[in-house]
């Protein structure tokens, strides 16, 4: 039963274009996260949010932000994407357990 | 700093043979937390296991896990593999109260006819 849900399930772009991924999460939780998962499958944890506040902000390009505008939605914008983001976009929620959505897929060619 | 270690990356297993994928772990928390997720073909990761109590056995789906924090282990085990048993499965540590997972690289189980 999904309780993490994004849109869109794939997005195809070019590069140096503007893409936006949406994140909901309908479980009630404070804090949700954003993980890229790469073509080796793996899974590094971008950002952390607990109600609206960025608590964790790992190690990412400036052209990634995310965006929260309230405790069960957390978007992620990326301004001007390169080949190398090509990956499936995973968002999470949590209060102890992390639960995941099904991802979303972006490729850049 | 803190991290997780999957030395397989592959395990291919017949089926009805016991299984075990490897987990070891690093960190200088002394409150921790494990899972083990596993991730069906394009599907979300989902938790299979969890435990942050040393030397206790856990038990889920016929897989079990214990966590062993003198030898740093959490391995995941059953003792007759099936079919559908065949996906990605990830070891992850919460370290401290930050909820933040480390994962490690992963282990793709491959269970054979």
């Amino acid at each position: 039963e999904t309780a993490v849900f994004q849109t869109p399930n794939y997005h195809v772009t070019q590069v140096g274009n503007e893409v936006s991924f949406n994140c909901k999460q309908t479980l009630g939780h404070d804090t949700m996260y954003w993980y890229k998962q790469d073509s080796k499958k793996l899974l590094k944890i971008m950002f952390s949010y607990n109600n609206k506040q960025l608590i964790v902000n790992e190690t990412v390009p400036r052209r990634f932000s995310p965006q929260s505008s309230d405790k069960a939605h957390l978007n992620l914008r990326i301004k001007s994407v390169e080949p190398e983001d090509s990956a499936v976009y995973l968002c999470a929620s949590s209060f102890y357990e992390q639960y995941f959505g099904p991802g979303t897929r972006l490729t850049v060619l | 700093g803190d991290s997780v270690t999957q030395t397989e990356g592959l395990v291919t297993v017949t089926e009805g043979l016991p299984v075990k994928l490897n987990c070891t772990y690093q960190t200088t928390y002394l409150t921790i937390a494990f899972f083990w997720y596993v991730q069906y073909l394009n599907e979300a990761p989902q938790v299979l296991l969890k435990s942050s109590t040393d030397n206790k056995r856990t038990e889920h789906q016929g897989f079990h896990a214990t966590l062993h924090k003198s030898s740093s282990s959490f391995h995941l085990q059953k003792s007759s593999a099936q079919l559908s048993d065949s996906a990605l499965y990830y070891c992850a540590l919460m370290a401290g109260n930050t909820g933040k997972l480390i994962f490690g690289l992963g282990t793709t189980l491959q269970v054979q006819p």
